[in-house]
């Protein structure tokens, strides 16, 4: 299986600030990765596929790079909404693997 | 606009087995897939596999293999998943999601998730 590691596993950020979480794969998958967000109770909402594809709705502050084995997602100006916690996925193979999460916290 | 409903929660003994429905409407169930992901209490995701609602091929995750079985029903737009032999470590919300499987794709609309307990 395909492991995905996030890094940091959490994250002390004020609203306005700008961060990056970063994702690696233990071997190369192109840029089959998506980064999803998600809140206490809910399901994960997806907000960047193949990488860099910012999924529809998803506010223009959320951007993803990268390929081959490292991956960026960056939001630009963090908002009150976006505290949560944040997942890669890996598609090139199954199975489908995830990160183990990167939470997001107010300083 | 695409939604995916969830059964409701269950509790379970260890040993027993459960079946958990995820009704899709707002697109054509048959052009797309079903993923079914599962999250124990204050962890991460993981993949339990994924079944083609075009002509029920089907994928699983290694470790759950013979203990998972994924159906879909196109009369009814209803995929399910049943997992058998249950464990204490098996108590998780299970999601389900839409899957475009002729391509590599990240699954994009989700269900809101079913909790189950395994307890004896």
């Amino acid at each position: 299986d395909i492991q995905m590691t996030q890094s940091p596993s959490t994250l002390s950020a004020s609203v306005g600030d700008r961060v990056t979480i970063t994702c690696r794969a233990s071997q190369s998958i192109s840029r089959w990765l998506a980064w999803y967000q998600q809140k206490p109770g809910k399901a994960p909402k997806l907000l960047i596929y193949t990488a860099s594809n910012l999924e529809s709705g998803v506010p223009s502050t959320f951007s993803g790079s990268g390929s081959g084995t490292e991956f960026t997602l960056t939001i630009s100006s963090l908002q009150p909404d976006d505290f949560a916690t944040y997942y890669c996925q890996q598609y090139q193979n199954y199975p489908y693997t995830f990160g183990q999460g990167t939470k997001l916290d107010i300083k | 606009q695409v939604q995916l409903v969830q059964s409701g929660a269950e509790v379970k003994k260890p040993g027993a087995s459960v079946k958990v429905s995820c009704k899709a409407s707002g697109y054509t169930f048959t052009s797309y897939g079903i993923s079914w992901v599962r999250q124990a209490p204050g962890q991460g995701l993981e993949w339990m596999g994924w079944i083609s609602a075009y002509n029920g091929n089907t994928n699983y995750a290694q470790k759950l293999q013979g203990r998972v079985t994924m159906t879909t029903d196109t009369s009814t737009s209803t995929a399910y998943m049943e997992l058998r032999s249950l464990r204490s470590d098996d108590t998780a919300v299970y999601y389900c999601a839409r899957l475009i499987v002729v391509v590599p794709a990240a699954p994009d609309y989700w269900g809101q998730g079913t909790l189950v307990t395994v307890s004896s």
